[in-house]
């Protein structure tokens, strides 16, 4: 079965850093562009962070550049995103998707269930 | 770059057809023909309905289509099923690797 499933959420103190992590089954990460999408609580989606597939770039919303980074380890066929100098604001759920293989598409057709990120002291 | 504008709500009778309108700028909706809608059921990921303004993955029903037109684009939902109901976000592509979402549209079948 194609699926994603993220963990590494969870309670940090503002200041403080957090590493998502997004494993793949059923198809090989390094071969689709991947995101991550987040959802603060009772609000709409908000884009994060992108990686293109193969040798392709990395992409940022500008309310994280600077403070997030995406990567991944095609040896684990995972998807990770670093996150430091977290704000209250950055609390949300936060989903990892797949990219349709279609190129030059933005749009994404794979999502996990998502993993929650609380910020506060 | 702000995000997509959506009405808040929309609702219809099963049976009937709906449409939800997603407006942006020819910077984003207008300049590009990605455009997606998503549909999410509360306390579920979101799904994938649309994308390319109108082409559908496998799997979702036809009574789901897309359009666009200048800086709009539109999901429309015909013979409203009681299980269409959900929040739908629709996104587009803005140019310099940066994606836009709408702010989420709540459909209620009545």
């Amino acid at each position: 079965e194609v699926q994603v499933v993220e963990s590494g959420g969870g309670l940090v103190q503002p200041g403080g850093s957090l590493r998502l992590s997004c494993a793949a089954s059923g198809f090989t990460v390094s071969d689709y562009g991947m995101t991550w999408v987040r959802q603060a609580p009772g609000k709409g989606l908000e884009w994060v962070s992108a990686i293109g597939g193969g040798v392709s770039g990395t992409y940022y919303a500008d309310s994280v550049k600077g403070r997030f980074t995406i990567s991944r380890d095609n040896s684990k066929n995972t998807l990770y995103l670093q996150m430091n100098s977290l704000r209250a604001g950055d609390t949300a759920i936060y989903y990892c998707a797949r990219r349709v293989a279609v190129a030059g598409t933005w749009a994404f057709d794979i999502w996990g269930r998502g993993t929650m990120v609380t910020v506060s002291s | 770059q702000s995000a997509l504008t959506q009405p808040p709500s929309a609702s219809g009778s099963p049976g009937q057809s709906v449409t939800i309108s997603c407006t942006g700028t020819s910077s984003d909706v207008g300049g590009y023909n990605y455009v997606s809608w998503y549909q999410q059921h509360p306390g579920k990921a979101p799904k994938l309905m649309i994308y390319e303004v109108s082409k559908r993955p496998s799997g979702v029903p036809d009574r789901f289509s897309g359009s666009k037109s200048g800086n709009t684009a539109s999901l429309t939902v015909s013979g409203l099923q009681a299980e269409d109901e959900a929040d739908y976000y629709c996104s587009s592509y803005a140019g310099s690797k940066n994606l836009l979402f709408g702010g989420g549209t709540k459909l209620t079948v009545l």
